[in-house]
């Protein structure tokens, strides 16, 4: 069975402060990858980062990295430089091959502080 | 990425009636949709998987009479949550596949939601 789990319910952070959303998950599947949503408050998820279990290199974009550690399988969010804006609900979630369902893990609230 | 729509963002209706929620994907063609319920405060819960021109695939403890999917084209699946009882009230979001030129992406709908009175 898959699993994510996020073990941080909630977390604040000053604003321009460095922030760290941990994941692990567990798949006997080899072929997986790991995604980041955020919801704001409107409901929407967006999309943030993706991982794949073959990747080489931790996944970046922009203030967004993955940072992935294999054989812990942890997919832990690193949010650089955290704005205002960037309070939400944050979700890490695992596609597998096998049956290519995204399931999710519970999230985390993180709010940013001015 | 591409756009995934749903109707209607919010419904309230009275216990014992039926609700349809569509989710359309705007500008391609999704094989495979998938249907998710979250509660207040908590996570996406998979409901379901709608495989175009196919029966869908319900997720364990997921009632198939009472959450009719039907994924009739490529670009739209419809929920209708039959005899809807104030327990259903939920946040229904919807996403559809795009599998096209060796891209396996998924893209998820604004959400539906709904009150039961």
């Amino acid at each position: 069975a898959q699993k994510i789990t996020q073990t941080q319910p909630g977390m604040f952070v000053q604003e321009k402060e460095a922030v760290t959303l941990d994941c692990t998950y567990d798949t006997s599947d080899p072929s997986y990858g790991l995604f980041w949503y955020k919801q704001p408050s409107s409901g929407e998820m967006i999309f943030l980062i993706y991982q794949g279990s073959y990747d080489q290199q931790n996944a970046t974009e922009g203030r967004y990295s993955l940072n992935f550690q294999k054989a812990r399988k942890s997919a832990n969010l690193v949010i650089s430089a955290s704005q205002l804006g960037d309070s939400a609900m944050y979700f890490c979630a695992m596609r597998a091959r096998r049956d290519d369902k995204i399931i999710f893990g519970k999230g985390t609230r993180l709010h940013i502080l001015p | 990425g591409a756009v995934v729509s749903q109707h209607p963002s919010r419904v309230i209706c009275k216990s014992g009636t039926s609700v349809k929620i569509e989710c359309r994907s705007l500008d391609f063609q999704a094989t495979t949709m998938f249907w998710y319920r979250q509660f207040p405060k908590q996570s996406l819960m998979l409901m379901a998987t709608s495989n175009e021109g196919s029966k869908a695939t319900y997720e364990q403890g997921v009632e198939k009479d009472k959450f009719l999917i039907n994924h009739a084209s490529l670009t739209l699946s419809t929920l209708t949550v039959t005899s809807a009882h104030p327990e259903d009230s939920s946040f229904y979001i919807c996403s559809a596949r795009e599998l096209a030129g060796g891209r396996n992406e998924q893209f998820f709908g604004p959400g539906t939601r709904l009150t039961v009175l």
